[in-house]
């Protein structure tokens, strides 16, 4: 079945701990991305990635760090989590740029930072 | 950057109303796609839009891109409660990703 996996689903934290959140795509997707949902704000994206070692920064990067070392995978770093950071974060993948290929979710993870 | 108003925040109707959503931008778009959110799920793709003034339908739902393709809109005849949900657009930007509009929340009262 094809799909984005992340993990994990929920996670309650604490300031400065740091974290990664992880993304798996089984579909050969050479586009990856990871967005944060806020209540009012919608959908935001943080950084993307257009294929191995592509990364670059979306709307709101600051205090997130990824990398593309596979293809199929794209992890989403927190260094240092600070409670503005609690949101809800999907991954979505796309066959190529989004421009002509739909985006894929993940089912997304809720993370908290007390 | 790509900046689009996506209208009404909220909208909450009767089961078998009607419903629509507007996305707005002040620039030229290439494409404008459309995603829908169940309550605690995650987006979904329903279609993409891509030349002036088309016009697409899926069942009970209608999608319209402007001459201008400055527009569009998703329309939503005769509400069913599997309905509800967030609908988002979504547009290119200069930068090879999509940005997202802040979504219209709907509600349908049985």
């Amino acid at each position: 079945e094809a799909q984005v996996t992340q993990n994990p689903r929920y996670l309650i934290t604490v300031t400065g701990k740091k974290l990664t959140v992880t993304c798996s795509q089984n579909m050969n997707h050479e586009y990856m991305s990871w967005y944060r949902q806020d209540p009012g704000l919608g959908l935001r994206q943080i950084y993307y990635s257009m294929n191995v070692e592509v990364t670059d920064k979306g709307d709101v990067p600051e205090g997130y760090k990824v990398s593309r070392k596979e293809k199929r995978n794209f992890p989403l770093i927190l260094e240092s989590p600070s409670p503005n950071q609690t949101s809800l974060y999907f991954c979505a993948s796309s066959r190529t740029y989004p421009v002509s290929g739909e985006l894929f979710f993940g089912e997304g993870s809720r993370l908290t930072v007390l | 950057g790509q900046q689009v108003m996506q209208i009404p925040q909220y909208q909450h109707v009767q089961e078998g109303e009607d419903f629509t959503t507007y996305c707005n931008s002040s620039t030229t778009l290439s494409n404008i796609q459309w995603y829908k959110q169940r309550p605690g799920g995650h987006p979904v793709f329903l279609i993409q839009l891509v030349k002036s003034g088309e016009v697409k339908k899926q069942k009970r739902l209608t999608f319209q891109f402007g001459e201008a393709k400055k527009n569009s809109s998703l329309h939503i005849t005769a509400t069913q409660t599997t309905d509800v949900g967030t609908y988002f657009c979504a547009v290119e930007t200069g930068a090879n990703n999509l940005f997202f509009g802040t979504g219209t929340r709907l509600t349908v009262i049985p």
